[in-house]
This record gives C-alpha cells, sequence and structure tokens, in this order.
C-alpha cells in the first residue's frame, strides 16, 4: 500500500525557535498533501490543504504567518512551526492525496514539544 | 454542516467477543465514509472505505461497516476481536475530491484477555 513518512517523528524545542516537520509519499505521487493537528485524547483537525507548485489553503483560525508549508515537489510538503510556544506542542500528522485513488493516506506523525 | 458522531468514547471487549463501534454523520451531499485506526503515538491506517454500490464493506483486519442512508450510519464491525485490535478508531467523511476529512472524536477500544 502507500507509505507516507514524517520526519523526524518525535522533536523538543525551547519556546521561540523554528521547528521544520517534512513529509514524504514514498510510493507515489501526491499533488496534494494535507496537515493535521490532534490534541491529548481529541481528533484530528485540518490544518491547511497543500497544493504542489502553489500556496497552501489554510483552515479557518489556522494562523498561515505561524504555520509555513511548502509543498515544492510532488513527494514532500513541509511544516515550519515559527518561534514556536508551547501551546503549539501536539501531534502533527500530514497525509497525502494520491491521485489514482480515493483516499488519504497517513504519515505517522511527528510528536513536538515546546519547553 | 458536516459533521461525524462517534458517540462511544470507550469500548471493552473481551478477546473472542464480537464488536460494534458507532459512527453517524451529517453532511449534504452523498458521504464518502472512512474507518481508521490509530495505535498509540502512531499515525492513521485505513481500515476500509465506502463510496458507492454494496452498502456493506469488507476492510482489513477483518472489519467490515456498513452504510445505512436512512440512519446516516456507518458503523463498523468485527465478530471476534483480537488482544490486537486494542486501538483508537476513527470514523470520517471526505468530499466528493477527498480533500476535506471530517473526522470524528474517536473510540478507544480496549480488549480485555
Amino acid at each position: 500500500g502507500a507509505v507516507v513518512s514524517q520526519h523526524p517523528s518525535r522533536v523538543i524545542c525551547k519556546s521561540g525557535t523554528s521547528v521544520k516537520i517534512e513529509c514524504r509519499s514514498l510510493d507515489f505521487q501526491a499533488t496534494t498533501m494535507f496537515w493535521y493537528r490532534q490534541f491529548p485524547k481529541q481528533s484530528l483537525m485540518l490544518m491547511a490543504t497543500s497544493n504542489e507548485g502553489s500556496k497552501a489553503t489554510y483552515e479557518q483560525g489556522v494562523e498561515k504567518d505561524k504555520f509555513l508549508i511548502n509543498h515544492a515537489s510532488l513527494t514532500l510538503s513541509t511544516l515550519t512551526v515559527t518561534s514556536a510556544h508551547p501551546e503549539d506542542s501536539s501531534f502533527y500528522i500530514c497525509s497525502a492525496r494520491d491521485s489514482g485513488k480515493e483516499t488519504q493516506y497517513f504519515g505517522p506523525g511527528t510528536r513536538l514539544l515546546v519547553l | 454542516a458536516q459533521s461525524v458522531t462517534q458517540p462511544d468514547i470507550h469500548i471493552t471487549v473481551s478477546e473472542g467477543a464480537s464488536l460494534e463501534l458507532r459512527c453517524n454523520y451529517s453532511y449534504g451531499a452523498t458521504p464518502y465514509l472512512f474507518w481508521y485506526v490509530q495505535s498509540p503515538g502512531q499515525g492513521l491506517q485505513l481500515l476500509l472505505k465506502y463510496f458507492s454500490g454494496d452498502t456493506l464493506v469488507q476492510g482489513i483486519k477483518g472489519f467490515e461497516a456498513e452504510f445505512k442512508r436512512s440512519q446516516s450510519s456507518f458503523n463498523l464491525r468485527k465478530p471476534s476481536v483480537h488482544w490486537s485490535d486494542a486501538a483508537e478508531y476513527f470514523c470520517a467523511v471526505g468530499d466528493y475530491n477527498f480533500n476535506k476529512f471530517y473526522f470524528g472524536s474517536g473510540t478507544k477500544l480496549n480488549v480485555k484477555p
């Protein structure tokens, strides 16, 4: 089946620093990738939709200047949490839509802890 | 507005017993429905999906789900639960081009030996 990877799987950073998370589709091309955030014991909330070669579309309430998304190739999207603060600590999950298949494939997630 | 409701936050079943996880949705058009499973600290794995046709869909790991339009439900079932099924299960509805996914709040399954 389709595989989506994320790196890093876990990151701890100091408040005020920026963190970049990578999402890769390993065996298919993904023109569209998605970034979700999951708080403890809660469901996934869509943050933004990333389209290759164009600007990301952010969901209401998500700060685009805080969560920078780049989708430079058909297999890679990055999420950069800028000037991270403790309230940004969360589990970030990406997914990728395989153009030939009607579903999204999810990465394993990245646990971010901001001290 | 689109929404997905999973009314059971926690469910505990004995190993070997049958399982049914409930999912109700609200969606303005023909829904595309999914069930995902998430193990602790992991991403989501697709169990099964429904787009059209036969309302009873088979998935991986012995799971099945039945779409009932009249009840706006898409309940997940398994006839005999294994200890390895302990995880969190999410129901989701997707829009027509599979971009917007709306997730339920999840049901955590515990399996007693």
